[in-house]
């Protein structure tokens, strides 16, 4: 099974700053046969369900501001919220799906300092 | 609106069985691949199982191979799990999933979840 790994566990990002998750996989999830990296990200405020906000490692989600941003390949990638807003406080997983079982990072808590 | 409603959760004692069910609207769910994921209390997401959009073919996580069964009617726009010998360590809220526009192997949309809690 591929680990997902996340870091860090939480972090405290002051409103209107930039606030930066990591996702690191156990092993590659770039496919040599499409240049696609098999990752996606997903927000889950308290008490209720995940809401896709990225895969391929870097397309947005049409309903989703553009201050969220995916990058990375192969086996590093990074979340990044550019200017942190009161309602972006929630949990953020990683997922891969490159292949099953599809595998969830651990997830990071963002909170507002 | 697109939609998907669990419902079948419950208290089951070790060694029970129960069967989640997931009602698809908004959407033309015969075309799209759907999955199970699951949360223990205060915990991270787990994968659980997939199938495919004509019911051929399933796929399901280690830790329920044998136990679990994911299946659809497509007519009825239903999504089921049906869960047999039950152990604790299947408490969680168990949220169906869509394989969504982008890929199918990405969860978009989720429903609410239901809550299984295994106990005696």
């Amino acid at each position: 099974d591929i680990v997902m790994t996340q870091s860090p566990d939480s972090l405290a990002v002051s409103l209107g700053e930039r606030a930066t998750i990591n996702c690191k996989s156990s092993q590659s999830v770039l496919s040599s046969s499409n240049n696609k990296n098999y990752l996606a990200w997903y927000q889950q405020k308290p008490g209720q369900p995940p809401k896709l906000l990225i895969y391929w490692a870097s397309t947005r989600e049409s309903v989703v501001p553009d201050r969220f941003s995916g990058s990375g390949s192969g086996t590093d990638f990074t979340l990044t919220i550019g200017s942190l807003q009161a309602e972006d406080v929630a949990v953020y997983y990683c997922q891969q799906y490159y292949s099953t079982p599809y595998t969830f990072g651990q997830g990071t808590k963002l909170e507002i300092k | 609106e697109v939609q998907l409603v669990e419902s079948g959760g419950g208290l089951v004692q070790p060694g029970g069985s129960l069967r989640l069910s997931c009602a698809a609207s908004g959407f033309t769910f015969s075309s799209y691949w759907m999955h199970w994921v699951r949360q223990a209390p205060g915990k991270g997401l787990v994968w659980v199982s997939r199938i495919n959009p004509d019911g051929s073919t399933t796929n399901y996580a280690d830790s329920v191979k044998g136990r679990f069964t994911i299946s659809r009617d497509n007519a009825k726009n239903t999504l089921y799990l049906q869960m047999n010998s039950l152990r604790a360590e299947d408490t969680a809220v168990y949220y169906c999933a869509g394989g969504s526009n982008g890929d199918y192997r990405v969860f978009d949309p989720w429903g609410q979840g239901t809550l299984v809690t295994v106990s005696s």
